[in-house]
């Protein structure tokens, strides 16, 4: 089976633009969550959906969006993007949100020149 | 609130030494505790975790993990060290109830030496 996938692994963007990035969870998987990794610090949570509803969401400005669809992917969408966006963004699928093994992809590499 | 505190940003072994990574959690609530690898430009994969059942956990590649509430410690460790080993480990917390999301720690590079 499939695990995690994300797309696209690397993205360049400038200062200013938008930015999607998405996210195929494991097949049965219902529950998606987005995390951010700086360079050098540990992932930090951005948004969870379930069932295409948000079921939380970290402490991320509004630039910082994202959706569930029905098949359960997910898009994380960044407008006017930063230098300080510049991140390895993980999604993660679970079975259900209050489900504990998380399983991640290998993340999308966004550098924000 | 809950978070980890890992200790070391960087460890350094020899190959067939013993692994120590020290997690130290604070936690308001009995957690989920935690710990992930993560190989250079890949993603995390999942170790081991504590669900509240037996306080020694063991996970894969000969990990294991030791629950000890009264020192608010879930220090991960390897009998002998390879060099396969060599890569990022985060210590993670979540509550164990309701619907909250990972709290990740800083992480601690292992790397081991020949």
């Amino acid at each position: 089976d499939a695990g995690v996938t994300q797309s696209p692994t690397h993205l360049i963007k400038t200062r200013g633009q938008h930015v999607t990035l998405r996210c195929s969870p494991i097949s049965g998987h219902k529950s998606v969550s987005w995390y951010q990794q700086v360079l050098g610090q540990g992932p930090q949570f951005i948004f969870q959906y379930y069932e295409k509803e948000e079921r939380g969401r970290g402490n991320f400005p509004d630039r910082f969006s994202a959706r569930q669809f029905p098949n359960y992917s997910s898009e994380l969408n960044v407008n006017a993007l930063l230098l300080g966006d510049s991140a390895l963004y993980l999604c993660a699928s679970s079975l259900a949100p209050s489900n504990e093994k998380l399983f991640f992809g290998s993340g999308t590499q966004l550098s924000v020149l | 609130a809950q978070s980890v505190t890992q200790l070391g940003s960087h460890v350094s072994v020899s190959e067939g030494a013993l692994v120590l990574l020290r997690c130290n959690y604070s936690s308001s609530v009995p957690p989920y505790l935690f710990w992930y690898v993560q190989y250079p430009n890949q993603g995390l994969q999942l170790l081991l975790k504590y669900t509240s059942a037996a306080t020694l956990v063991k996970g894969i590649n000969g990990f294991e993990a030791e629950f000890k509430k009264s020192e608010t410690s879930f220090h991960l460790t390897k009998p002998s060290a390879h060099m396969s080993d060599a890569a990022e480990y985060f210590c993670a917390v979540r509550m164990n109830s309701g619907n909250t999301p990972l709290v990740f720690g800083k992480g601690t590079r292992l790397s081991v030496i020949a």
